[in-house]
């Protein structure tokens, strides 16, 4: 199995502030990542794919970079919408075991 | 737009069975793979089952192999998950997913781009 680590558990932020939340892979996974974002008592929302394609909607101030088993998700200006809890996930193996990390939780400082 | 509603959740004692629906619009449902992710109370999300837009290929995890069934019906637009042998760590939010992969001739996607509200499933005596 794939384990998915992201850090830090807790980011404490205030709005206008740069965000940078990372996800390690236990293997090379390539660019086979997603981020979801998660409010509370609301389903997870696709952010970012492919380790770097904003899903649809998804406002320019949310990037993601990386490949291999580094990976990290930058928020460039936090906008009070953007205190939540974000996960990564892994989708490399065929046939599928898809695997989260534990979740950064973002909150205002 | 995509909409997904799940139903059938409960209460449930350990050991015992529940089937979850999933009823599904607005897109080609039988052009895409689909899922269900699981979220116990304060944790984070586990994935826990898979089907291929035809049926013909499913999926899971070792935690819930051979206690979980997935199925669909592509002519009712609906995803199933028969759970048997429930225990205690199988409480949870059960959402449905929708893959963002359109089936095109190969295996790909494994990211989820639509979510069910989700619903709760309760284990204990």
């Amino acid at each position: 199995e794939i384990v998915m680590t992201q850090s830090p558990a807790i980011l404490s932020l205030s709005p206008g502030d740069r965000a940078t939340l990372s996800c390690r892979a236990s293997q090379n996974i390539n660019s086979n990542l997603a981020w979801y974002q998660q409010k509370p008592a609301q389903a997870p929302r696709l952010l970012i794919y492919h380790a770097s394609t904003r899903a649809t909607g998804i406002p320019v101030r949310f990037s993601g970079s990386g490949s291999g088993t580094e990976f990290t998700l930058t928020i460039s200006s936090l906008q009070s919408g953007d205190f939540a809890i974000y996960y990564c996930q892994q989708y490399h193996i065929w046939p599928p075991s898809y695997t989260f990390g534990q979740g950064t939780k973002l909150e205002i400082k | 737009q995509v909409q997904l509603v799940e139903s059938g959740g409960g209460v449930v004692q350990p050991g015992g069975s529940l089937s979850l629906s999933c009823a599904a619009s607005g897109f080609t449902f039988s052009n895409y793979y689909m899922h269900w992710v699981r979220q116990a109370p304060g944790k984070g999300l586990e994935w826990v089952a898979f089907i291929r837009h035809d049926g013909s290929g499913k999926y899971y995890p070792d935690s819930v192999k051979g206690r979980f069934t997935i199925s669909r019906d592509n002519s009712k637009n609906t995803l199933s998950l028969q759970m048997n042998s429930l225990r205690p760590e199988d409480t949870a939010i059960y959402f449905c997913a929708k893959d963002m992969y359109e089936y095109s001739g190969y295996d790909a996607g494994g990211y989820f781009d639509s979510w069910g509200q989700g619903t709760l499933v309760t284990v204990s005596s």
